[in-house]
């Protein structure tokens, strides 16, 4: 059974980099034709897909965070990260690790996902 | 980016009877369109792929419908566990987004 375990600083300061990484058992990162992706939900609200990753590292970006995200692939550990910088407030959130089954244009849906890792941006 | 719009943001239902809840895209979005149920402190758990395709172990009582701009999510009998709120998905390209939701609650 495939699963998913995100981990990283529960709280981090205005201005710093947030950064999590999410850990895959019961699979390879490397199987074709799966993406690893992260998804947030700010607390009480829906769902933001930030990004995802190919075994290869090609990515792809949420346009309003392109600037500011980075994820990255470490297929030696079979995990898969993600670096936010220059957060604020607006960034505190449950940050979600998920596999992505590609779909249509580079596309697709979440079929696992991690438990979620709640991270604060506060001073 | 496109928009999804999910209606009503609270649809309130009985046990046992029908839920029917919407998701309107603002462009075609063909059938790529999946459906998620979210628990209360839990990970979203995907239901219905292909806007009508169940997922793996998902009950028959959940079906999906709809294509291009207007998809709808069918609970046929409301179980106790089926009450979550439910979000829709597009992936017609690589720009995901997500609608704003629909909780289903008892009435």
């Amino acid at each position: 059974q495939l699963q998913l375990q995100g981990s990283g600083p529960g709280l981090v300061k205005p201005s710093e980099t947030l950064s999590l990484t999410c850990t895959v058992s019961g699979g390879s990162i490397n199987s074709s034709p799966y993406y690893w992706a992260w998804i947030r939900q700010p607390p009480g609200k829906g769902l933001e897909w930030i990004g995802h990753i190919y075994h290869s590292g090609s990515t792809y970006y949420n346009t309003s965070l392109n600037t500011r995200v980075t994820i990255s692939v470490d297929n030696s550990k079979n995990q898969f990260s993600l670096r936010l910088t220059s957060v604020t407030a607006l960034d505190t959130a449950v940050y979600y690790c998920a596999r992505h089954l590609p779909g249509y244009n580079d596309g697709g849906y979440f079929d696992y996902w991690g438990q979620g890792a709640l991270v604060t941006v506060s001073s | 980016e496109i928009v999804m719009t999910q209606s009503p943001a609270t649809l309130s239902v009985s046990p046992g009877k029908r839920a029917t809840l919407s998701c309107r895209a603002s462009q075609s979005v063909s059938s790529n369109l999946a459906w998620y149920q979210q628990k209360p402190g839990q990970a979203p758990r995907l239901l219905i792929y292909g806007a009508s395709i169940r997922a793996t172990g998902i009950p028959a009582r959940f079906s999906g419908s709809g294509s291009g701009t207007e998809f709808t999510l069918t609970i046929s009998s409301l179980q106790s566990e089926d009450f979550a709120v439910y979000y829709c998905q597009q992936y017609d390209n690589w720009r995901i987004t997500f609608g704003q939701g629909t909780r289903l609650e008892i009435k």
